[in-house]
């Protein structure tokens, strides 16, 4: 199985600053990776595809990069509404799924 | 708009199955594939498998074989989880979510709590 170590673990920022989370993949997953947001109690919700692909209705703040086996997720302008845990997960080799960054603010 | 409705909390014994349900509405249901996801605190989200909702085929990841079951009633737009032979380490939550590859809608997911 491909693995997916996300960095860091958790994190803690301020309001309007830019907020970056990695993932890394253990072997080359062609852009075929997802983020997800998911609030306390909630169920996780669709960010960005295919690496870079805003899903439809997700505030443009949001923004996805990285090919091979290094992608990111950038928060910018970190809102109130933003604190949750984030997870990647990539669909080129079966699917797996990252362990997480949970976003605080400071 | 889309929405996947989940069935209630299961509160189950080990050793015993339960079968959660995943209602869509909001879209064509056999246009999508309904896959399942595992959620703990201590082993993360796991993928469990989905079902091709027109076909009725299915795709399990290889640790839960033997342990869920799929199917798909077309003629209510809802799909089914069962989990058998349950022991402690199935406790989590469960989802349903729309799509086999990436996952664009979730249910609320479903508690199975599995205790003597």
């Amino acid at each position: 199985d491909i693995r997916m170590t996300q960095s860091p673990a958790s994190l803690s920022a301020s309001l309007g600053e830019t907020v970056n989370i990695e993932c890394l993949a253990s072997e080359d997953i062609y852009s075929d990776l997802a983020w997800y947001q998911q609030k306390p109690g909630k169920s996780p919700q669709l960010l960005i595809y295919n690496a870079n692909s805003l899903q439809n209705g997700v505030p443009s703040r949001f923004s996805g990069s990285g090919s091979g086996t290094q992608y990111s997720l950038k928060i910018n302008s970190l809102q109130s509404e933003d604190v949750a845990t984030y997870f990647c997960q990539q669909y080129n080799n079966y699917r797996t799924f990252g362990g997480g960054t949970k976003l605080e603010l400071k | 708009q889309v929405q996947l409705q989940q069935s209630g909390a299961e509160l189950a014994k080990p050793g015993s199955s339960v079968k959660i349900s995943c209602k869509a509405s909001g879209y064509t249901f056999t246009s999508y594939d309904i896959s399942w996801i595992k959620q703990t605190t201590g082993q993360g989200l796991e993928y469990i498998g989905y079902i091709n909702t027109g076909s009725g085929g299915t795709y399990y990841n290889e640790k839960f074989k033997g342990k869920a079951t799929l199917t798909v009633d077309k003629s209510s737009s809802t799909a089914f989880m069962q989990l058998s032979s349950l022991t402690p380490e199935d406790t989590a939550v469960y989802y349903c979510a729309r799509r086999w590859y990436y996952f664009d809608y979730w249910g609320q997911g479903v508690m199975v709590t599995v205790s003597s």
